[in-house]
């Protein structure tokens, strides 16, 4: 299957920082790309889909100027996390959208960043 | 009511059982339905994807009813390593959008 990476895979910072997570296809164009947290025990939640070359569209609850998302090209993503506080700490997950010639499509996960604020 | 929910669990069986978990959605328009499995702090992996005829993947079988909205994972004989949450995800086509609303996934432990 095609390949999602994230970097970093954890980060530690102090309150009010801060924080960029990319998230790259290796191996095929994404134009599209979604962007979860997961919180222990929870499943995951999406906050918001990454449109390449436009505006993210963000989902209900989520702040987008807090949570800033980039998708400048077809095979990256960034999601910043803006005055970090405590309870932003949380694993955050992206995914990408693969399309295939003859139809269809599936989207394949990032290993994931775990963002601990201080 | 939740967009898509499962059964927590956890499901306890011993090796080689059959265990079947389902999954109900609420958006009757939803168009693509898929199991993924997710180990502890591990992102989730596409397990199947799950088709209105019914798909089978080895000892994985997935079914779709789209009257009763409802999808359902079947694993038979259980290995030790199937042993993981069970998640469920659903793309509601809202707005011709392709996101996934994921379910709060079903945990399985498979005990020798």
């Amino acid at each position: 299957g095609a390949v999602v990476s994230q970097h970093p895979s954890w980060v530690i910072c102090k309150s009010g920082t801060s924080v960029k997570i990319e998230c790259r296809s290796l191996d095929f164009q994404a134009t599209t790309m979604f962007w979860y947290r997961q919180f222990p025990k929870q499943s995951l939640m999406l906050m918001a889909t990454s449109n390449e070359g436009s505006k993210a569209t963000y989902e209900q609850g989520v702040e987008k100027d807090k949570f800033l998302i980039n998708h400048a090209s077809l095979t990256l993503s960034t999601l910043t996390v803006t005055s970090a506080h405590p309870e932003d700490s949380s694993f955050y997950i992206c995914s990408a959208r693969e399309t295939f010639s003859g139809g269809g499509d599936t989207q394949y996960f990032g290993p994931g960043t775990r963002l601990t604020v201080l | 009511r939740k967009e898509v929910e499962q059964d927590p669990g956890p499901f306890n069986v011993p090796e080689g059982a059959t265990v079947a978990f389902n999954c109900t959605y609420s958006n009757s328009a939803s168009q693509s339905f898929f199991w993924y499995r997710q180990d502890c702090r591990k992102e989730p992996k596409l397990l199947m994807s799950v088709y209105s005829s019914g798909n089978e993947d080895g000892r994985f079988t997935a079914q779709l009813n789209r009257a009763s909205q409802y999808i359902s994972l079947l694993i038979r004989d259980s290995k030790l390593s199937d042993s993981a949450t069970y998640l469920c995800a659903v793309n509601p086509f809202e707005d011709s959008s392709y996101k996934l609303i994921f379910g709060s996934g079903t945990r399985l432990l498979v005990r020798p």
